[in-house]
Formats: structure tokens, sequence, C-alpha cells
């Protein structure tokens, strides 16, 4: 079956610090790649997507880069804000299984100022 | 920008009645999703829906459960007879294509359902 699997956190930093945040993912068939977060309070937003192997997906300075080699879709920011103190979840989805997304259990980030 | 909207935002229930969580999908979106995230656990999977019809469904996803479109607006997800174990939050998805085309599902902010 289709399974993802991320860091485990919570992650505290402090502003301006580089962000890294783990994720490796198990898939039958050729998976599109997602990471969402969650703000506090709010439901779940697409914070950047890649679909196919080598693309790199960017948003709000966030990147995370398809890797199909390593199996993995690990989520970088070069200088964390306050403002992205989040939950952030990494997810795929298959075209044969239909769409739905299967996600990772979530990672927790603390930036502190 | 269009949003996907859920009402309400927190629903209280004795276990063994019945609720009904709402969504508004995306107006031009046509496949549609909930899913659920009991507190500390993932984002799960639950049932997929396009053309008044469930696509796909989950083990979880049993006889206590069903969806409706009622209208050409709304969404919903029923639980018949709740149970403890329902306690979770419940997002609602929708996206302008699907089934067997990837696509990007917009979530909504979630239902927070508390079975006592």
């Amino acid at each position: 079956g289709n399974s993802v699997t991320q860091m485990e956190g919570p992650v505290t930093l402090s502003e301006e610090a580089f962000l890294t945040i783990n994720c490796t993912y198990t898939a039958t068939g050729y998976p599109s790649l997602f990471w969402y977060v969650q703000y506090p309070g709010e439901g779940l937003q697409l914070l950047l997507k890649a679909t196919k192997a080598d693309d790199k997906g960017s948003n709000k300075g966030f990147e995370a880069t398809y890797r199909k080699e390593t199996t993995s879709f690990h989520l970088e920011k070069g200088s964390v804000q306050v403002s992205d103190s989040a939950v952030y979840f990494c997810a795929l989805s298959v075209q044969a299984a239909g769409n739905k997304l299967t996600f990772g259990g979530g990672t927790r980030v603390l930036v502190k100022p | 920008e269009p949003e996907v909207t859920q009402t309400p935002s927190h629903q209280v229930t004795q276990m063994g009645q019945e609720v009904i969580l709402r969504c508004v999908p995306i107006s031009n979106h046509l496949y549609f999703y909930w899913y659920r995230q009991i507190l500390g656990q993932k984002v799960e999977f639950l049932v997929s829906f396009y053309n008044n019809e469930i696509s796909e469904k989950s083990e979880i996803f049993d006889d206590q459960f069903s969806v409706e479109r009622p209208d050409g607006s709304n969404f919903t997800l029923k639980i018949r007879s709740t149970k403890l174990e329902d306690s979770a939050m419940y997002f609602c998805a929708s996206s302008e294509i699907g089934g067997l085309r990837t696509d990007t599902q917009y979530f909504g902010p979630g239902t927070r359902l508390t079975v006592l």
C-alpha cells in the first residue's frame, strides 16, 4: 500500500534559522507529492506540490524536490519567520488509487523570535 | 479566492445520536472528499464522491457513514449513530478534476466533532 513517513516534531527553531522536514514515501504506482500546512485554528492549505521525478515545488520561500531514487520529498526553507509556526503534512496521491491523499503524521514547527 | 467552507466549526453530541456535517465545496469543482483526523493521529481518507455517487471509500467508512449532495452546493457527511471513537476533526476537500487524474485538493477549515 501507500504510506508517508515524516520526521516527528516538535521542531523548535529561532527566527532566520534553516528548516528541513524530512519526508519519505512508499507507493504502488507513480505518486504526486504534496506539502500541506495547517496554521493554528485553521484547515489544511496546500503549500507546494510536485508531480514527477526531479520536479521542484516552491512557494513562500519553501522548496521540496521530488527524488524518486530516494523516495523522498524533503521540505526546506532557508530563513524561517515566526509566522511559519504551524504543522506541516507531507502527502501523496496515486492516479491508480483514485486521487485520494495519503498523509504523513505531521510535523509541528515552532519558530521563536 | 474561492474556498471550501464547513459548518459547524464544532459539534458536540451524545453517543448514539446522529450528526450531519456540512461542507460547501468550491463552486466549479466536481470531486469531493471527506477526511478525518483523530487527535494526535494522521489525517485519514474516508470517502470520495463524484457525479452523485461514491467513487471510493476506506475501511473506516462503514454503514454508519453516508454522504450526500442534496443540492448544487452542499456536500454532507452523516454519521447515523455516533460512537466515542468518532470524535475527531473532519475535513472536507474538493478538486476540479480527480479520479484517475491528479489534481490539487482544497480543504475546508474542519469540523471538530466531540462525542460524549
